[in-house]
């Protein structure tokens, strides 16, 4: 199995519907995160979670819902987006705190997301 | 607050070049952690490398090598005879031991080598 794995790797909705981007990793990591990246912007990082708890959000707009039932899966689920919204959002899993964390992250593939 | 510059937007070389890609840093904390993360057109980050504030040695990995210096606050990576499969945007990010989980990412250089 790959390290991080991220489901739908394409998803079309309309600006009523909510969906929701799964990831899941099989590397024992205590850490996950959200990333968006847009065309022509940096990355962005969206939410931190630490052994299940999130401990960080970059000031993220409330449509985007986050949600860590445990350290090897994080959701993100989405309702009312915006067109501007369309972007790839990236899971990404490390070693967490106690682990001897020295940064590097393990990326999925990544879910295209366009808001119609 | 950290900041990483990569300078270079675009470069295009033609296959059997060498290239290096630019990497500067800013960051107030005395350990930190360096890295270049590559992304073919399929989307995912793969890791690439990682190098600790405190060693300063510089790396090679078969076509790849990373040139680390404290000095100017700078961190290439230089890939020799290039190939197509090496058309990717490469990114440099910096994350500090006061917060190891939050990496701070340059904008990318996309990379492109043409046969």
């Amino acid at each position: 199995e790959t390290g991080v794995t991220q489901t739908p790797r394409h998803l079309v909705m309309g600006m009523t519907n909510k969906k929701s981007l799964k990831c899941e990793q099989h590397l024992g990591h205590n850490a996950m995160y959200w990333y968006k990246q847009s065309a022509k912007k940096p990355l962005e990082l969206m939410f931190v979670y630490n052994f299940k708890e999130q401990t960080e959000n970059n000031s993220v707009p409330s449509r985007f819902s986050p949600e860590c039932p445990n350290s090897s899966h994080l959701f993100l689920h989405l309702h009312t987006l915006q067109p501007e919204d369309s972007a790839l959002y990236l899971c990404a899993s490390s070693q967490g705190p106690g682990q001897g964390r020295t940064g590097e992250l393990f990326f999925g593939e990544g879910s295209r997301l366009t808001v119609l | 607050a950290q900041k990483v510059t990569q300078a270079q937007t675009e470069i295009s070389v033609v296959e059997k070049e060498d290239v290096t890609l630019d990497c500067v840093y800013e960051t107030r904390d005395t350990t930190y952690y360096l890295f270049w993360y590559k992304q073919p057109p399929s989307g995912e980050l793969v890791f690439l490398i990682r190098r600790n504030s405190f060693d300063e040695q510089n790396e090679i990995s078969g076509r790849y090598s990373w040139n680390f210096q404290k000095s100017t606050s700078s961190f290439n990576f230089t890939i020799t005879a290039s190939q197509v499969v090496d058309s990717a945007v490469y990114f440099c990010a910096l994350s500090g031991n006061t917060n190891a989980g939050k990496s701070t990412f340059g904008d990318g250089t996309t990379l492109t080598v043409k046969p």
